[in-house]
C-alpha cells in the first residue's frame, strides 16, 4: 500500500555517485510535508538518514548522504560510494488524505 | 540514549488478535512526541500502523483501522499494539519508534510476528 513510488534498485562502482528517486502526490510530498530517509542494512532496523524541511543529517550520519525535494518529488544522493552503504533504502512523508505517513516502495543499492 | 524493545508471541493463529508492547528506556513515555508502530511484511517495504500520544489520542492506518488498538501504560513506561483478526497477510516484522515532528527515530529492533495455525 505504498504511496510514494522509488526504483527497485540502483547500484555504482565505489566511489561513484547514485540518486534514487520518491515520487509521491499532490497530498503528500507536493503538499509541503517533509520527506525523509532511512537506510536499512540486511537484517537490522531502519535507521533514520536524512529528516526534516532542511533535509538534515542526523549526528554520525556523513556528508556523502544528501536530500532534496521538488513538486511531487524527492531524491536522496549518495557522493563517493562506499561498500558500506549497500543496503536498502526507504523515503517517508506525511499524507494529508490518509492522516498518517507514508513509505516509500523501497529501494536497493548495490555496491559493484 | 533514548532505547526501544519490542515483546511479544513470535506465532498468533489465524483469527486471533496480535499483542505488542515496547519498552520506553532513557525517555518519558508522556513527553512530546508519539509513539509508532511500523510493520514489514518479509521480503517487502515498510507499513505505517499507527501512532499514539500520552493523552490517549491515536491515529491508524485506515487500511488496519478496524483491526488495531493502541494504548500507553505510563507506569510501565511502554505502549502497546493489538491487531485482531490476523491472517497469514499480517506475518511481519513489527517495530516500535518514535515519532519526532515527521520522522521516525529511533526504532526499535523489530519483532517477527508469524501468523499460522
Amino acid at each position: 500500500q505504498s504511496v510514494l513510488t522509488q526504483p527497485p534498485s540502483v547500484s555504482g562502482a565505489p566511489g561513484q555517485r547514485v540518486t534514487i528517486s520518491c515520487t509521491g502526490s499532490s497530498s503528500n510530498i507536493g503538499a509541503g510535508y517533509d520527506v525523509q530517509w532511512y537506510q536499512q542494512l540486511p537484517g537490522t532496523a531502519p535507521t533514520l538518514l536524512i529528516y526534516g524541511g532542511n533535509s538534515d543529517r542526523p549526528s554520525g550520519v556523513p556528508d556523502r548522504f544528501s536530500g532534496s525535494k521538488s513538486g511531487t518529488s524527492a531524491s536522496l544522493a549518495i557522493t563517493g560510494l562506499q561498500a558500506e552503504d549497500e543496503a536498502d533504502y526507504y523515503c517517508q512523508s506525511y499524507d494529508g488524505s490518509l492522516s498518517g505517513s507514508v513509505f516509500g516502495t523501497g529501494t536497493k543499492v548495490t555496491v559493484l | 540514549q533514548v532505547q526501544l524493545q519490542e515483546s511479544g508471541p513470535g506465532l498468533v493463529r489465524p483469527s486471533g488478535t496480535l499483542s505488542l508492547t515496547c519498552g520506553v528506556s532513557g525517555d518519558s513515555i508522556s513527553s512530546s512526541y508519539w509513539w509508532s508502530w511500523v510493520r514489514q511484511p518479509p521480503g517487502k517495504g515498510l507499513e505505517w500502523i499507527g501512532e499514539i500520544y500520552h493523552t490517549d489520542s491515536s491515529n491508524y492506518n485506515p487500511s488496519l483501522k478496524s483491526r488495531v488498538t493502541m494504548s500507553i501504560d505510563k507506569s510501565k513506561n511502554q505502549f502497546s499494539l493489538k491487531l485482531s483478526s490476523v491472517t497469514a497477510a499480517d506475518t511481519a516484522v513489527y517495530y516500535c519508534a518514535r515519532l519526532q515532528h515527521s520522522w521516525f527515530d529511533p526504532w526499535g529492533q523489530g519483532t517477527l510476528v508469524t501468523v499460522s495455525s
